[in-house]
């Protein structure tokens, strides 16, 4: 069965820097999301991408985030200058777009950001 | 706003026995219920749709509009089914709202 794939598992980094997390969506679908659970919180809504662009961001997807989908298969989340509070468990999840259907969501492993 | 409400964080049950995680939701359209799982140091699966109207597992879960909720339900606990379960939200091709999640712990 396919799988949403996400790269690195984990990644420490020093407060400042930026950081890339990567994803490859299932290959056929075209609706592409992130999310992110603080430890021990809920699972919080980044961002949704689609046709080449953002469709929908919370108030937690500041300027300090971009999302790009470089070559038609990665998608990828950037923190541009991160802080602690962006110490978390991202995930990438992937849907197919079919007219009028909700379509499921199919979520990577997740990426565990620590910020130091 | 659309908000998804899961009042128990924590749920033990005896192998055997029925369980019953709750979830209540508030949004103004028809948005579609899911339940994921995540099983220990595993990904979010999801483990069934209100749409689909299908039993994965032996889970059930009915929407009812009236009561605004979509309880997950299972007739009888398996040790295997110990794990984290998210109820959540989404209408269109949009964001899923989440609900805080219960820890399922079945005890044998």
């Amino acid at each position: 069965e396919p799988e949403v794939t996400q790269t690195p598992s984990h990644q420490v980094t020093q407060m400042g820097q930026e950081v890339i997390l990567r994803c490859v969506p299932i290959s056929n679908h075209l609706y592409f999301y992130w999310y992110r659970q603080i430890l021990g919180q809920k699972v919080e809504f980044l961002v949704s991408f689609y046709n080449n662009e953002i469709s929908e961001k919370s108030e937690i997807f500041d300027d300090q985030f971009s999302v790009e989908r470089p070559d038609g298969s990665n998608f990828t989340l950037k923190i541009r200058s991160t802080k602690l509070e962006d110490s978390a468990m991202y995930f990438c999840a992937s849907s197919e777009a079919l007219h009028d259907s909700n379509q499921p969501q199919h979520f990577g492993d997740g990426t565990r950001l620590s910020i130091l | 706003a659309q908000r998804v409400t899961q009042p128990e964080k924590l749920l033990s049950v005896f192998k055997g026995a029925p369980v019953e995680l709750k979830c209540n939701y508030s949004y103004s359209g028809s948005p579609e219920l899911f339940w994921y799982v995540q099983y220990s140091r595993q990904r979010l699966q999801l483990l069934l749709r209100h749409i689909s109207r299908e039993s994965i597992k032996g889970f059930t879960a009915d929407l009812n509009k009236g009561e605004t909720s979509f309880h997950l339900k299972k007739p009888f606990a398996q040790e295997e089914d110990s794990a984290m379960y998210y109820c959540a939200l989404c209408f269109g091709n949009e964001k899923l709202t989440f609900g805080t999640g219960t820890r399922l712990t079945i005890i044998p």
